[in-house]
């Protein structure tokens, strides 16, 4: 069975810390996403990357792709209240369809004002 | 524009009951997905239709059925639901990924869900 671990699984910090949740597996993925979800909502797709070593930025977030492909992280950069939510992570194992996707547990996060 | 809508939002069935869980949306995607979402789990695939008349399973397809008899709607079924359905139902599209062929070019679009419990 293919798995995709997160840690932590629940963070709370202060507004305007730094954090880094992970995304990691013993598979290679062929791309992976970042997704936010919002209590009572479905999750929003953040970003995607594919390239080993891949680095992207939006806004205060910025994700990198492990060279191995095996891995990924989020660091925000002086969080908000309004970053608070379950943070997914989802990893490909093919190009062509989302049924060779499979999705972390998340880490749930608390952004105290 | 309301991207994929799900109805109802909440639900409580007796073991035994059946339901049906509506999906529709309004983007033209030609791929749809049902997923479930269990605390601490991540997201499960239960079964996709890459277009209309076609379905497949996913991951976790037992105790449950689909039909896509049109582009917009993907209803999933639930027959005597079991308290191992409880969960946090989501209905998903994308587009095609397509040639080049990468679903790097067609991200998900959920709906809100349907919050499912069995007793």
């Amino acid at each position: 069975t293919q798995l995709l671990e997160q840690s932590p699984q629940f963070l709370s910090i202060q507004e305007g810390e730094n954090l880094t949740v992970y995304c990691n597996s013993s598979s290679v993925f062929s791309s992976l996403q970042w997704y936010r979800q919002e209590p009572g909502e479905g999750p929003v797709l953040l970003v995607t990357v594919v390239t080993g070593g891949e680095v992207k930025k939006l806004k205060r977030l910025t994700f990198q792709f492990g060279d191995a492909r095996k891995d990924s992280s989020l660091h925000i950069t002086a969080a908000q209240p309004g970053d608070t939510g379950l943070y997914l992570c989802a990893g490909a194992f093919a190009k062509t369809s989302y049924d060779k996707v499979i999705f972390g547990p998340g880490t749930s996060l608390s952004v105290i004002p | 524009n309301a991207g994929v809508t799900q109805t109802p939002k909440f639900r409580i069935l007796k073991i035994g009951q059946s339901m049906t869980l509506q999906c529709a949306q309004d983007m033209n995607h030609n791929y749809m997905y049902w997923y479930r979402q269990d605390p601490g789990m991540g997201l499960k695939l239960i079964y996709y239709s890459v277009g209309a008349g076609i379905t497949d399973k996913g991951e976790v397809p037992n105790g449950y059925n689909v039909s896509r008899s049109t582009t917009e709607d993907f209803p999933l079924r639930l027959e005597l639901a079991a308290p191992s359905q409880t969960s946090v139902y989501f209905c998903a599209s994308s587009y095609s990924p397509g040639p080049p062929g990468a679903i790097y070019n067609s991200p998900l679009h959920f709906g809100n869900g349907t919050r499912l419990t069995v007793t």
